[in-house]
Parts: structure tokens; C-alpha cells; sequence
């Protein structure tokens, strides 16, 4: 069973960027099946697409962030990374890491997420 | 790129059917899957159909998907409402580009 956890500093200040990994475990980030994703949520609002990569180091990221969006993966470790850089307030948000199955873009694993707040 | 629209809000009973829709506002619905995910209180969004009409082992049968190609929507359709199908629901797509796409989400109340 395959399992995705986030971690990460829980606040970070404006301006600043933003660090968060994420951890597989009960399988190999190398498989050829999946991108390897990033998604936040808002307080009480609705999912946003952040970004994949894919082992080979390929990435697809949301050209609103794009600016900003650094993402990486460490096979060896089997983890990857997003940086967020300048962030402010409007960053705030639930961050998921997820499993992207290729074939259909289906998110079909979930991380727990992780609360980001910035703030001074 | 384009957006995926859904209702802020559904009701119903139980014991009843409900249909959310999630229409796609440019390219054809029918040229990439859709999928539909719930999502309860603090929790993580969970699959309920892939690829337009496949449901996850595990997921009833309660649950089926749908696309329409005439109004460019796709649709999901929770029949014999339960309480804990109270959640939100989200819509989910791509492009060419690879470009991922969620709705803003449906909260569904069953009252």
C-alpha cells in the first residue's frame, strides 16, 4: 500500500519561500505509471492544481504559479519537492501531495496535507 | 486553458438521487477522462469515479458518472442518498497540455 506523507515547515513568513516534501513509502516513485503531484486547498475553499513531475525530472505546473513553482524529485530518497518562492497570505492553504496515474490523470493517492500558514 | 463549473451547493433527501454537474467551458468533454472526487471535513480528497464512469473497488455502485457531450458537462449521480454521502465533491480534468483542472466543488447536504 502505497503511502504519501508532507512535511514541512507549518509557518512561514511573507516574502519567504515555502518548503515542503513529500515522502513515499510502500513503493517506488521511479514507476513508469505516475506523475507525482502537488495540490493545495485555500481555508474553506476548492483544490488547486499546483503541479507533477515525473521521474525522469518532466514537469507540468499551473501557469498561474509558474513564476514561482519549484519542483523536484529525489529518486534515491523517494521524495519530492515543492518550493514556492514570495509567498504572502494568499499562499495560505492545505498542501497535498498526491499520486497521479497517467493513464487517466487520476489523483488515485493522497497525502494527509499540510497546513501552511504565512505570517509575520 | 479552461474551467470546469460545478454547483456550490446540492440538497436532498435520503433514500433519494442526486446529480451534480461539472460542465467544461472550452475543448470537448469527451477528449479527456474526468474524474470525481470526495471530499469530507478534514480529510483528503478520495476518488469516486475515474475515467468518466469507473468506480474505485470500494466505492458503491450508488455512485455512477456520466458525460454529455451536447451540453460539454459531465455529471455525477449518487442514487439511495446516506448521510455519509454528505460531503463536497469535486470535478476534475485536463488538456492537451497537461494542464490539470479541478471545479470549484459541490457541497452536498443530505438533510
Amino acid at each position: 500500500q502505497v503511502q504519501l506523507q508532507e512535511s514541512g515547515p507549518g509557518l512561514v513568513k511573507p516574502s519567504q519561500t515555502l518548503s515542503l516534501t513529500c515522502t513515499v513509502s510502500g513503493g517506488s516513485i521511479s514507476s513508469g505509471s505516475y506523475y507525482w503531484s502537488w495540490i493545495r486547498q485555500h481555508p474553506g475553499k476548492g483544490l488547486e492544481w499546483i503541479g507533477y513531475i515525473y521521474s525522469s525530472g518532466s514537469i507540468y505546473d499551473n501557469p498561474s504559479l509558474t513564476s514561482r513553482v519549484t519542483i523536484s524529485i529525489d529518486t534515491s530518497k523517494n521524495q519530492f519537492s515543492l518550493k514556492l518562492s514570495s509567498v504572502t497570505a494568499a499562499d495560505t492553504a492545505v498542501y497535498y501531495c498526491a499520486r497521479m496515474w497517467i493513464a487517466a490523470h487520476q489523483f488515485d493517492n493522497w497525502g494527509r496535507g499540510t497546513l501552511v500558514t504565512v505570517s509575520s | 486553458n479552461f474551467m470546469l463549473t460545478q454547483p456550490h451547493s446540492v440538497s436532498e433527501s435520503p433514500g433519494k438521487t442526486v446529480t451534480i454537474s461539472c460542465t467544461r467551458s472550452s475543448g470537448s468533454i469527451a477528449t479527456n477522462f474526468v474524474q470525481w472526487y470526495q471530499q469530507r471535513p478534514g480529510s483528503s480528497p478520495t476518488t469516486v469515479i475515474y475515467e468518466d464512469n469507473h468506480r474505485p473497488s470500494g466505492v458503491p455502485d450508488r455512485f455512477s458518472g456520466s458525460i454529455d457531450s451536447s451540453s460539454n458537462s459531465a455529471s455525477l449521480t449518487i442514487s439511495g442518498l446516506k448521510t455519509e454521502d454528505e460531503a463536497d465533491y469535486y470535478c476534475q480534468s485536463y488538456d492537451s497540455d497537461n494542464q490539470v483542472v479541478f471545479g470549484g466543488g459541490t457541497k452536498l447536504t443530505v438533510l
